[in-house]
């Protein structure tokens, strides 16, 4: 069965301190991990998606990176507009995404 | 400005009223789904559509309809509400033919209560 793992659940940064979201999956074939960004109340916000292992994307103060078994976002210097939900999807070759249930960060000033 | 919208945004309704949440895409999109997203549950897939015409069961099917008479539009339909579907609904839209990598855009939400 497909499986997708967010850690942590929960997640308090200081403005400017950096960290990184995993997301492990289980998949019978990859064929592509895709990152959003949720704000409370709307819809996810696409961010990267990732193809193959070593793949990295970087997109402002956020890079994504692949392996064979998981994703991890990066946020370098976070701000307070940084704060969200994050979530990992994998695509394993059906017609629907499989969704982690996401990890909530907040950055305080 | 490419976006995919829906309608309502909040519904409150009684259990067996029929209702009908609207979700309409402007950036040419073949295919198109549905997902609730419920505490701890995460985005489930409910319904999608490959192309006009086409639309198949996702991982959460029961007790909802669709139809995708326009390719801009894919409506999701609840027959006979009850209060298990009270949740966060997101229409989404990718551009589809076939290939199932393509990066799903996700419209604003519907918050739905059933009483």
């Amino acid at each position: 069965e497909d499986q997708v793992t967010q850690s942590p659940e929960a997640l308090r940064l200081q403005e400017g301190e950096s960290s990184s979201l995993n997301c492990s999956y289980t998949v019978s074939g990859l064929r592509g991990l895709f990152w959003y960004r949720q704000d409370p109340g709307k819809g996810p916000e696409f961010l990267f998606t990732l193809y193959s292992a070593g793949e990295e994307k970087e997109k402002e103060r956020l890079k994504a990176t692949l392996t064979k078994k998981e994703s991890f976002l990066h946020i370098t210097a976070p701000k307070p507009e940084d704060s969200a939900t994050y979530l990992c999807a994998v695509n394993p070759g059906r017609r629907a995404l499989t969704f982690g249930s996401g990890t909530r960060l907040q950055v305080q000033p | 400005e490419a976006q995919v919208t829906q309608n309502p945004r909040y519904l409150i309704t009684v259990t067996g009223k029929k209702l009908t949440v609207t979700c309409s895409q402007n950036m040419n999109h073949e295919y198109m789904s549905w997902y609730r997203q419920d505490p701890g549950l995460g985005l489930r897939q409910i319904y999608y559509s490959m192309n006009v015409e086409v639309t198949d069961k996702g991982d959460v099917p029961e007790g909802y309809k669709v139809s995708r008479k326009e390719k801009r539009n894919f409506p999701l339909i609840l027959e006979s509400p009850s209060p298990n579907q009270t949740s966060l609904y997101f229409c989404a839209s990718s551009l589809g033919g076939g290939r199932f990598t393509d990066t799903q855009y996700f419209g604003p939400g519907t918050r739905l209560t059933v009483l």
